[in-house]
């Protein structure tokens, strides 16, 4: 268990829908990652939130957007979901803002039919 | 931009062969090296890391890295696999001085028993 929580852990939507998959650092960890998983694209890291504030923007759709609030648990809004977007979103932590290590969620598996 | 390359996207071997997965970056600063190790149906969970100093580093599970400058590379290898290795592989870099995880595209590796 690497501390970082995620949920829901399995979400089945429409196309042209709208989810938030949300994120619970690890006790103490500043630093939140948003990162996508497909078959076709591998890896992708989507963004980072330092503490409050975006710190780094990656392949991030413009459909796609984040936010990290007080308490540093985060949420990815999806929105006008296409068959695409199916994947595993994983969200990650770290403790300091160059995230000299970071540990991965579980992710959440997103279904778009 | 950095990048990271695997050279290996999917490698079938034996229990009881010995492993080496490659893993070349491009960057040329400093830089954090990461294995990671993804188990079917699972999250991402660290391997081990490379900051600095000996460029030979242990991990969990009997792996170990070595982190060759000159090459920009950081190898993962195994003496003797297990058929519990079987797992995606990914390398990552951070740069000291960048938010951003870079990933590679994965090594799949399936061990027979």
């Amino acid at each position: 268990d690497s501390g970082v929580t995620q949920t829901p852990k399995h979400l089945i939507t429409a196309t042209g829908q709208r989810v938030t998959l949300r994120c619970s650092p690890r006790s103490g960890d500043l630093s939140v990652y948003w990162y996508q998983q497909s078959l076709d694209q591998g890896l992708q890291f989507l963004i980072q939130y330092y503490n409050g504030e975006e710190r780094a923007k990656g392949n991030i759709l413009e459909r796609f957007s984040a936010q990290q609030f007080p308490d540093l648990h985060s949420e990815l809004n999806l929105s006008s979901l296409e068959l695409g977007d199916s994947a595993l979103y994983f969200c990650a932590s770290s403790g300091d803002i160059l995230g000299n290590t970071i540990y991965f969620g579980e992710g959440s598996w997103l279904t778009v039919v | 931009a950095q990048s990271v390359s695997q050279h290996n996207h999917h490698v079938i071997l034996s229990e009881a062969a010995s492993l080496e997965l490659g893993c070349n970056y491009s960057y040329g600063g400093t830089v954090n090296l990461f294995w990671y190790v993804q188990y079917p149906g699972q999250h991402l969970q660290l391997l081990l890391k490379y900051f600095s100093g000996d460029p030979l580093v242990k991990g969990i599970k009997g792996f170990e890295a070595e982190f060759i400058k000159s090459k920009f590379s950081f190898n993962l290898r195994k003496p003797s696999v297990q058929w519990s290795d079987t797992a995606e592989y990914f390398c990552a870099v951070n740069a000291n001085t960048g938010n951003q995880f870079y990933f590679g595209t994965g090594t799949s590796l399936t061990v027979i028993p």
